[in-house]
């Protein structure tokens, strides 16, 4: 069993819809929680980033962690074209002031029709 | 937002030569940088987490000899391919992060093609 899993997609969906992407995992030891944002042949750009669970928003950005289920969410309202991209969970235990390793998920390709 | 920049973004080269590819953080202190390698419709893959001024520690299957990593300083670290091989074309991608650990922040990768 891979320590995350994320639907590869691809997912398309109309502008204007929600979009929910979402990711299991394993480990009872990660502590962050990250989507990324990675268009073609660009490296990932970080959204969202959360340490305890619950909802946290940012614009029409919404993540949501439950941590009891080892499940995580990404939301996003009023989707727009430009919202086409592969969409990469994340997450690492807590590492104190070193870095800890981040574990991926597979990545979802999302597509918004316009 | 914390800016990491990544050069050069494509590289095209003979079978057998080095190449090098630098990371830099414009805008903050990466006590840690690590160093990625992602194939077309995959995720990333670690190769090397690499803290300043120590040496990098590679994950397993990674051979260290061909792919050299330096960190000499709080805003930059190189990773050289050796004599590189058709079969190390790939997209590698760095990120870093400063002392607080949390997140990391990713250049915008380089596209390497060995011919």
């Amino acid at each position: 069993q891979k320590e995350v899993e994320q639907d590869p997609g691809p997912l398309s969906v109309p502008e204007g819809a929600i979009v929910s992407l979402n990711c299991t995992y394993s480990n009872s030891a990660f502590q962050y929680f990250m989507w990324y944002r990675q268009y073609s042949r660009k490296g990932p750009e970080l959204l969202m980033y959360t340490y305890s669970s619950g909802n946290k928003e940012d614009g029409r950005f919404t993540a949501q962690v439950d941590k009891s289920s080892k499940y995580i969410s990404l939301f996003i309202r009023d989707s727009q074209p430009s919202d086409s991209a592969t969409y990469l969970c994340a997450m690492t235990s807590w590492g104190g002031s070193s870095a800890s390793k981040i574990i991926f998920g597979s990545g979802t390709r999302l597509s918004i029709r316009p | 937002g914390a800016v990491v920049s990544q050069h050069p973004s494509r590289v095209i080269c003979k079978s057998g030569t080095s190449v090098k590819i630098e990371c830099r953080s414009l805008d903050f202190q990466a006590t840690t940088m690590f160093w990625y390698r992602q194939f077309p419709k995959q995720s990333l893959m670690l190769m090397a987490t690499s803290n300043e001024g120590s040496k990098a520690t590679y994950e397993q299957g990674v051979e260290k000899d061909k792919f050299l990593i330096n960190h000499a300083s709080l805003t930059l670290s190189t990773l050289t391919v050796t004599s590189a091989h058709p079969e190390d074309s790939s997209f590698y991608i760095c990120s870093a992060t400063d002392r607080g650990g949390q997140p990391q922040h990713f250049g915008d990768g380089t596209r390497l093609s060995i011919l």
